[in-house]
């Protein structure tokens, strides 16, 4: 079985700008969650999606949004970039997101804001 | 708030043991435990569910004790690839809406050394 991707690996953006970052959670997972990490906050929890629904949220700006795709495909978006936002993003996936499942997380994308 | 992991950072001989703690001021429902190695994404070791349990994965096992709301990672005879960055992430009581919503301790850096 594939396990999660997400693509770009890497990015470079200015401030300002805004970015989308995607995720493709292991095939028949329905719930996705990003994560941001970083060396001095670790790793914070942003979203959890389900069956195309937010379900849960952690304590980030409204810059942050995502949303998921019927095929349970998420995708994150950053927008008006700062500084700060430089991270590794990292989503993780797991079936139906329950507290006994285990989440799987992908290789993340390096976001670097100049 | 963010679960506090001891101690921060451990140097190891192979062979030899050591324990890692994750400590919650708030009542524990489930820890999931992580190994990061540089560079790389979380890779899953358990999870602990409510009841003390205890957990073995090779020469990996952890306990829960939810009175205390404290999970202990155990690692015996080490090995040069534990490795890396240990990670608790734990879910708490009441959680709204169901889902996932992982909030992971500082971690804890370990090397094995010959």
């Amino acid at each position: 079985k594939a396990g999660v991707t997400q693509t770009p690996r890497y990015l470079i953006k200015t401030r300002g700008q805004q970015v989308t970052l995607s995720c493709s959670p292991i095939s028949g997972h329905r719930s996705v969650s990003w994560y941001q990490q970083t060396p001095g906050q670790g790793l914070q929890f942003l979203f959890e999606y389900f069956s195309e629904t937010q379900r849960n949220k952690g304590n980030f700006p409204g810059r942050f949004s995502g949303r998921q795709f019927s095929n349970s495909r998420s995708e994150m978006n950053v927008s008006t970039l700062e500084l700060g936002d430089s991270a590794l993003y990292l989503c993780a996936s797991s079936g139906a997101g329950t507290v006994q499942e285990t989440q799987y997380f992908g290789p993340g994308t390096r976001l670097l804001v100049l | 708030q963010q679960p506090v992991q001891s101690p921060q950072a451990v140097i190891l001989r192979e062979g030899e043991d050591a324990v890692i703690n994750c400590s919650s001021s708030k009542a524990l429902y489930s820890v999931h435990w992580y190994r990061q190695k540089h560079g790389e994404a979380p890779v899953f070791l358990m999870i602990l569910l409510k009841g003390g349990e205890q957990k073995g994965h090779e020469k990996i096992s952890a306990s829960f004790n939810e009175k205390k709301q404290q999970s202990s990672l155990y690692l015996t005879a080490s090995q040069l690839s534990y490795s890396g960055t240990y990670f608790c992430g734990t879910e708490y009581r009441g959680l709204t809406g169901g889902g996932n919503k992982l909030t992971f301790g500082t971690g804890t850096q370990l090397k094995v050394e010959l």
